[in-house]
């Protein structure tokens, strides 16, 4: 079946750590977005890349980082200068002009 | 710089009524569309329904459907007969830039329950 995978669904970070968040889909969608999403909050843009080997900063890229070496995978970094990561985070995949697809979610905690 | 405001943080609904969220949007830029999702408290994001900036007619979807007003601005979610089913946040998303630049921005969402 087509989709969009995250890895993990639930992940602990402790305080300088820095932790990889995983995101594969194999749709051949060519743009890829991360987003964070704090309780009760909408979503807000971090990173996107619309081909591999490029990418932008959304709105609150600061303390996170991505690659985007090959098509089907985004992997979002979450580093020790991200002063409160805990939240949950989404990836998705579009093609062209029509809707997103997301996955399941993964939501991290600082311990 | 392109916004997606929602200005209902929550609403209740008796079920079997017909509901409307509000959406409004800003940007410059010509082409563009306008998304709507669902997200229950699992946290997947659904997607419902689409309307291009220059499509001539609202979308619409089963029980959803999309009141565009382009002078407005505005791009308000309709949902008919709702059901207990129904209770969850919804998103509005805008999307902006050419094709393979394009940048896909959310509202802060309206957290919808329905009453039995």
């Amino acid at each position: 079946d087509g989709g969009i995978t995250q890895s993990p669904k639930y992940l602990f970070r402790k305080e300088g750590q820095n932790v990889t968040l995983s995101c594969e889909q194999n749709l051949n969608h060519d743009a890829m977005y991360w987003y964070r999403q704090d309780p009760g909050q909408g979503l807000r843009l971090i990173y996107y890349s619309q081909i591999v080997n490029d990418f932008q900063k959304g709105d609150i890229a600061e303390g996170y980082s991505v690659s985007r070496e090959k098509k089907e995978s985004f992997p979002l970094t979450v580093t020790s200068a991200q002063k409160n990561p805990t939240a949950f985070y989404l990836c998705a995949s579009k093609q062209g002009y029509t809707e997103a697809f997301f996955g399941q979610g993964t939501r991290l905690t600082v311990v | 710089a392109q916004k997606i405001t929602q200005t209902q943080p929550g609403m209740f609904v008796q079920e079997k009524e017909a509901v409307t969220l509000d959406c409004t949007y800003d940007t410059s830029d010509p082409s563009y569309g306008l998304f709507w999702y669902k997200q229950p408290s699992s946290g997947e994001m659904i997607f419902l329904i689409y309307q291009g900036s220059y499509d001539q007619q609202n979308a619409t979807e089963g029980r959803y459907s999309l009141n565009f007003q382009k002078a407005r601005k505005s791009a308000n979610l309709v949902i008919s007969a709702s059901q207990l089913g129904d209770s969850a946040m919804y998103f509005c998303a805008m999307r902006v830039g050419n094709f393979g630049n394009e940048k896909l921005t959310f509202g802060t969402g309206t957290r919808l329950t329905i009453i039995p």
